[in-house]
């Protein structure tokens, strides 16, 4: 399997931060890596796919980018709706693993 | 407009079996892959498998292999992810979503349903 270390798993940050939430896989994966947003008791949403192609809809406060085995989650402008969960998805290899999941604090 | 609609809430004991459903409406099911995603409570996704109804191909996780069996019925637009005997350990909240592929080639999911709460408990 190809593990997905994402991290931090938490981050406390204030509306109007900028913040960075990185995922490495163990492994080459391309591009093929997702971001999406969780909010409390709802599905997954995406947002980013292909590492960096904003999914249509999503702010563009959202961005991300890298390529290989290091990728990051850019939020430019944390507005108050982005406190919540956020996990990257390999979809190169079979099974298509999730990273841990980051806690967006205020 | 593509919607995936999951089955209800399932409460069962231990060493019950359980068949929970995902209806897709606005395209033929045979037409993507469909996935399972199990979240238990507090925690992260983690993928359980994936199933193409075209042709039934079916991929498992490992860490779900020989638990758990995804299948469809393309006649009413439907996939299934079923348990021959539950364990406490299963409780928690599972999500269908619908395979895409982009231009040029990286697979994500756009479309999920909306969950189904498994919980079991003696």
């Amino acid at each position: 399997d190809t593990q997905m270390t994402q991290s931090p798993s938490s981050l406390s940050a204030s509306v109007g931060d900028r913040v960075t939430i990185t995922c490495r896989a163990s492994q080459f994966i391309s591009n093929y890596l997702n971001w999406y947003q969780q909010k409390p008791g709802k599905a997954p949403k995406l947002l980013i796919y292909g590492a960096s192609t904003l999914q249509s809809g999503v702010p563009s406060r959202f961005s991300g980018s890298g390529s290989g085995t290091d990728f990051t989650l850019t939020i430019s402008s944390l507005q108050p709706e982005d406190f919540v969960s956020y996990y990257c998805q390999q979809t190169y290899s079979i099974p298509q693993t999730f990273g841990q999941g980051t806690k967006m604090e205020i | 407009e593509v919607q995936l609609v999951q089955s209800g809430a399932e409460v069962k004991n231990p060493g019950d079996s359980l068949k929970i459903s995902c209806r897709a409406s606005g395209y033929s099911l045979t037409s993507y892959w469909i996935a399972w995603v199990r979240q238990m409570p507090g925690k992260g996704l983690e993928w359980v498998g994936i199933m193409y109804p075209g042709d039934s191909e079916t991929r498992y996780s490992p860490s779900f292999q020989g638990h758990v069996t995804i299948s469809a019925d393309r006649s009413i637009n439907t996939a299934f992810l079923q348990w021959d005997s539950l364990k406490a350990s299963d409780t928690a909240t599972y999500y269908c979503t619908r395979r895409e592929v982009a231009t040029r080639g990286p697979y994500y999911f756009h479309y999920w349903g909306q969950g189904t709460l498994v919980t079991v408990s003696s």
